[in-house]
């Protein structure tokens, strides 16, 4: 099946500084990509939503300062968390939707955690 | 996108089935009913969809009410790689493939 990675899956980083995660769809060409956070013990929330050449999307609430995201090509998109602070920390899951997406080709990375000191 | 309710947890013991109820009573003509499991520390994978009709494949079934607006997630024979959260979601063909999680059910597999 269709593959999509991240990278890193671990990243410690001090307060202040930014860090960058990368979602990769590897066998296939994603038109579309989305950045979730996930807290312990919780769902998954959406972030934004990033289309190929084009300004993400953010939801409501989502500091598009705070979390800068870069969808360059149709197979790559990244997550800068740029000042991180420790309430940052969280497990950061991109998805990705398929060209020829028929209704279930949405593909899950396998997820990054952030742990801010 | 229509709402959809689940139960928070439930437990099973290993090698008998599991039926996962989802409700999704504002449910609309066009809304798929999608479910995707969440194992420890992972992204989600996809397990199944349907719109109307029953749905089999490898990993699970999906039976569908015939009003629609309920939908259970069959596992034949749980083991114990099957404990995960499994998630129940709608989403309709026009969606971009923004994928809206509830709070799913936390299945326990017991030995």
């Amino acid at each position: 099946g269709a593959v999509v990675s991240q990278h890193p899956s671990r990243v410690i980083c001090k307060s202040g500084t930014s860090v960058k995660i990368e979602c990769r769809s590897l066998d296939f060409q994603a038109t579309t990509m989305f950045w979730y956070r996930q807290f312990p013990k919780q769902s998954l929330m959406l972030m934004a939503t990033s289309n190929e050449g084009s300004k993400a999307t953010y939801e409501q609430g989502v500091e598009k300062d705070k979390f800068l995201i870069n969808h360059a090509s149709l197979t790559l998109s990244t997550l800068t968390v740029t000042s991180a602070h420790p309430e940052d920390s969280s497990f950061y899951i991109c998805s990705a939707r398929g060209l020829h997406d028929s209704g279930n080709t949405i593909y899950f990375g396998e997820g990054s955690w952030l742990t801010v000191v | 996108d229509a709402k959809t309710t689940q139960p928070n947890s439930m437990e099973s013991n290993e090698e008998e089935p599991v039926h996962l109820p989802c409700n999704h009573s504002t449910i609309s003509g066009t809304d798929y009913i999608h479910w995707y499991r969440q194992l420890p520390s992972q992204g989600p994978e996809y397990v199944i969809h349907g719109l109307t009709s029953n749905v089999n494949n490898r990993m699970a079934s999906l039976a569908i009410a015939e009003d629609r607006k309920s939908s259970t997630l069959i596992l034949h024979r749980a083991t114990l790689r099957d404990a995960a959260v499994y998630y129940c979601i709608l989403r309709r063909p026009s969606n971009t493939g923004k994928l809206i999680f509830g709070q799913g059910t936390t299945l326990q597999v017991k030995p």
